[in-house]
């Protein structure tokens, strides 16, 4: 079985200082691993993902995240947080052999001015 | 380019009645998921469609929920004698199908906005 963990409920950082948002996974053999974000009354939009390659992946509105295989993390990040980042995050993971994706319980951040 | 679509965007009922709930997947994408997510909770895999596949049930909580999708298109959320519980917000989700062979079930999903369900 798949699962992910994301340990912190809420995380709170004040604009332009770095953010970081955790995520664990357990997966048998190699994962897919995605972000997604929830601003409210939205869906979820796609952020980035990790396929194969380097571990670090670059996605949309300047958010990154690092693969550590050996932690088996897929922490999410940004150098310069905003305001509008303010929203709900969700980390996803996937076997190679799996139909499913299986999000984690989401965590909020908020941007403080 | 149309996005993933679902209607209604609210829908308010009472225990006992059967809701039906619609998602438009985007046009060229074979495979389609429904997802609930309960206040502040995060998201609960239903059900799974890929092409003219059997669809996956494995997360279908119970004989009152059933879902249908003709070919590759829309799809329909069917549930049941509604009980209070089943108040959530109800996500499709569509994507491309990935090739067969090593890097299968990479592509992302593109989410519909949901349907807020209210049971009474």
């Amino acid at each position: 079985a798949q699962s992910v963990a994301q340990p912190e409920d809420q995380v709170n950082v004040a604009e332009g200082n770095p953010l970081t948002v955790k995520c664990t996974y357990s997966v048998s053999g190699n994962p897919y691993l995605f972000w997604y974000v929830q601003y409210p009354n939205r869906g979820l939009q796609f952020l980035l993902k990790y396929i194969t390659g380097d571990n670090l992946v670059k996605g949309s509105y300047g958010f990154e995240a690092e693969f550590n295989k050996s932690q088996t993390s897929f922490h999410l990040k940004k150098p310069s947080a905003l305001v509008s980042d303010s929203a709900l995050y969700f980390c996803a993971v996937r076997g190679r052999s799996a139909r499913q994706l299986t999000f984690g319980s989401g965590t909020q951040l908020t941007v403080l001015p | 380019g149309a996005g993933v679509s679902q209607s209604p965007s609210n829908k308010v009922t009472e225990k006992g009645k059967d809701v039906e709930l619609r998602c438009d997947p985007i046009s060229g994408h074979t495979a389609l998921y429904w997802y609930r997510q309960r206040l502040g909770q995060g998201l609960e895999f239903l059900i799974y469609f890929q092409g003219n596949s059997a669809p996956d049930k494995s997360g279908l909580p119970s004989d009152r929920f059933s879902a249908e999708r003709t070919g590759e298109s829309v799809s329909t959320l069917t549930i049941q004698r509604t009980q209070q519980e089943d108040s959530a917000v109800y996500l499709c989700a569509s994507s491309l199908r990935s090739p067969s062979g090593r890097f299968s079930s990479y592509n992302e999903q593109f989410f519909g906005p949901g349907t807020r369900l209210t049971v009474l």
